[in-house]
This record gives C-alpha cells, sequence and structure tokens, in this order.
C-alpha cells in the first residue's frame, strides 16, 4: 500500500500562475515535510510542517493532521521552480517515507 | 549548513559482483538513512540506523546490507549486484535538534548495474 500519495503527477503552469499540490496519508502523521528535486538532483527541504500553516517565501504549506494531508502552495512561480516536488512522512520507528511526486513545469 | 556527502557519484557495477556505497555526515545527526529511487519515483527506503553499530530494515532491504560503524559513516552494500538494482541512491541524515526532524540529504549515487 502506498503511504503517501500525491496528486497532481504533473502540472504546467504558465509563469507567475499560482500552484497548489497536495499530499495525503494512510496513517495520522505529526512529521510532514516537503521537498524539491531537480532531474537526478538532489533533494532539498523547503519546508518541514508538521501541523498548521508555515511559509517561506513563496512557498506556503498547509497541514490538516485530523484529514490526514498536506498541501504546498507556490504563489507568482517562476521558470525556475520546474522540477519535482515531494512529500514525506514519518510513520513510526522513525521510518519516513515519500510519495511519488509532482513533476513541475513553469513555461515563460 | 549540514553537509552529506556521498561516494561514488556514480558506479557501473557487474551482475553479480560486490558494491558499497558510502556516506559521510559532519552534522552530527543520530539517524541516518539509505533510499533509492527509480526514474519518475519517489524514494523507498532501504535501511536507517539511528545509533553506532546498529541497523534497522526499511521497506525494501532484500539484496541490501547496511553498516554503520561511526555516527559519521553509513554505507549500503551490495554483496551480488542485480541488474533490478540499477537506480539512484540516496543517504540522509536527521536532525532532531533545532529544525525537529529535517532530512538532510546527499547527492545521490548512480549506480548501474551491467
Amino acid at each position: 500500500e502506498q503511504q503517501v500519495q500525491q496528486s497532481p503527477a504533473s502540472l504546467v503552469l504558465q509563469e507567475a500562475e499560482n500552484a497548489e499540490l497536495q499530499c495525503s496519508f494512510s496513517i495520522f502523521t505529526n512529521q510532514v515535510q516537503w521537498f524539491y528535486q531537480r532531474p537526478g538532483g538532489r533533494l532539498v527541504s523547503l519546508l518541514y510542517n508538521p501541523s498548521g500553516t508555515k511559509q517561506s517565501g513563496r512557498l506556503t504549506s498547509t497541514t490538516v493532521i485530523k484529514e490526514r494531508r498536506s498541501s504546498l502552495h507556490i504563489s507568482s512561480s517562476q521558470i525556475t521552480d520546474s522540477g519535482t516536488y515531494l512529500c514525506a512522512m514519518d510513520l513510526h520507528n522513525n521510518r519516513i517515507f515519500f510519495g511519488d511526486g509532482t513533476q513541475l513545469v513553469v513555461k515563460p | 549548513e549540514a553537509a552529506v556527502t556521498q561516494s561514488p557519484r556514480s558506479k557501473v557495477a557487474v551482475t553479480g559482483g560486490k558494491v558499497t556505497l558510502s556516506c559521510h555526515q559532519t552534522n552530527n545527526h543520530d539517524y541516518m538513512y539509505w533510499y533509492r529511487q527509480d526514474t519518475g519515483h519517489g524514494l523507498r527506503l532501504i535501511h536507517y540506523s539511528y545509533v553506532a553499530d546498529s541497523t534497522e530494515k526499511g521497506d525494501i532491504p532484500d539484496g541490501y546490507k547496511a553498516s554503520r560503524p561511526s555516527q559519521e559513516n553509513f554505507s549500503l552494500i551490495l554483496e551480488l549486484a542485480s541488474l533490478s538494482q540499477t537506480a539512484v541512491y540516496f543517504c540522509a541524515s536527521r536532525d532532531w535538534g533545532r529544525n525537529t526532524g529535517q532530512l538532510y540529504f546527499g547527492e545521490g549515487s548512480k549506480l548501474t548495474v551491467l
């Protein structure tokens, strides 16, 4: 069973549009992280958001534990935002599970 | 800035050969992880460790061994490499201090088994 589900699988935007990425979990978790990855690149932590809403620059994450979901909002998208966005959650015993990611393409 | 370094960054191995991927962290983190990523997919947990000289199985441990000889070093060992183990492997350490659980990744090791 896939523990972490992400949607959409892929997304194409025009520059300056906003994006909303979704993540849902099979169980309750209080440890949610969002990552960014360029093709073949290192994963970079964007936001660590166990609950509520957190913001970092143009990124806003909202996690609702009781609904087992988290979202990542990207405002005023830029071409350099293109890449894969992954969410991850803790299951138990510090085992961290990842979704398959959302591939974002921002076009000029 | 937390630092996790992996070696080698790229390796071609023959089927049945032994492969060792190394990971070194200078973060003073207790937890370390090995993941594999297949093209177009997320990461799957192979092994992890929370203390030196001890390792735990993740979701897909079959065909892999892990070794944590010190807090700084965590290795992934493929005793008999197979074609299906062609993937990119990522190591990560976890900060349970100020950033409470944030993961720091290495740059990845691309393994091709022929």
